[in-house]
């Protein structure tokens, strides 16, 4: 199963509304994960089974989807989120992530 | 604290090996499942191989199957990745994590990561 993420990178203002669009190539009901990774760091979880925001991310956080078609949406952009999204899915083996969103100043 | 701690890695010739370890505490190790996860330098992140609870079941990519071997030890709380045949489209920042299924989390996801461990693969 390929994820495939738009756009590829974007930049963006502190405040803004972002979304980030994850499609894979055949239905994986709603298991898809969101993680955000910042440079040097390990992936942090955001957001699984699709829309379950994972405990202590903040509440501008939010996904949705399912089947084939996911959004991950951060409802207004704070200094921290500056940083490389990707989505995965967890429906089958081999488990694949998407090529990841940067999202920069 | 939750924490997993890799080490093993470093510089290796192509056709080398090298034995990652990943070592867990704060939680009950051998009540999850565990993956590996590789991002070479400046590209995405690819799942590399996952075990279950007892070592019974593993998985594996494609390109690292017959190379690379995914086991556990629970009594001593670690997750080795035994790496052969070493190539240098290996070489990257290698990340243990916990690898929640269903019927341990309820959910799947990968959760939490270690900090990682740098394999070079070159002569």
């Amino acid at each position: 199963i390929q994820l495939t993420q738009s756009p590829s990178s974007l930049s963006a203002s502190v405040g803004d509304r972002v979304t980030i669009t994850c499609r894979a190539s055949q239905g994986i009901s709603s298991y898809l994960a969101w993680y955000q990774q910042k440079p040097g760091k390990a992936p942090k979880l955001l957001i699984y089974a699709a829309s379950t925001l994972q405990s202590g991310v903040p509440l501008r956080f939010s996904g949705s989807g399912s089947g084939t078609d996911f959004t991950l949406t951060i409802s207004s952009l704070q200094p921290e989120d500056f940083a490389t999204y990707y989505c995965q899915h967890l429906h089958s083996y081999p488990i694949t992530f998407g090529p990841g969103t940067k999202v920069d100043i | 604290e939750v924490q997993l701690v890799e080490s093993g890695g470093g510089l290796v010739q192509p056709g080398g090996s090298l034995r990652l370890s990943c070592v867990a505490s704060g939680f009950t190790f051998s009540s999850y499942w565990m993956t590996w996860v590789r991002q070479a330098p400046g590209k995405g992140l690819e799942w590399v191989a996952n075990i279950n609870l007892d070592g019974s079941e593993k998985n594996y990519v494609d390109s690292v199957k017959g190379r690379f071997t995914i086991s556990r030890d629970n009594a001593k709380n670690s997750l080795y990745l035994e790496m052969n045949s070493l190539r240098a489209e290996d070489t990257a920042v290698y990340y243990c994590a916990t690898h929640c299924v269903i019927v341990v989390c309820g959910n799947r996801y990968f959760d939490p990561w270690g900090q990682g461990t740098l394999v070079t693969v070159s002569s």
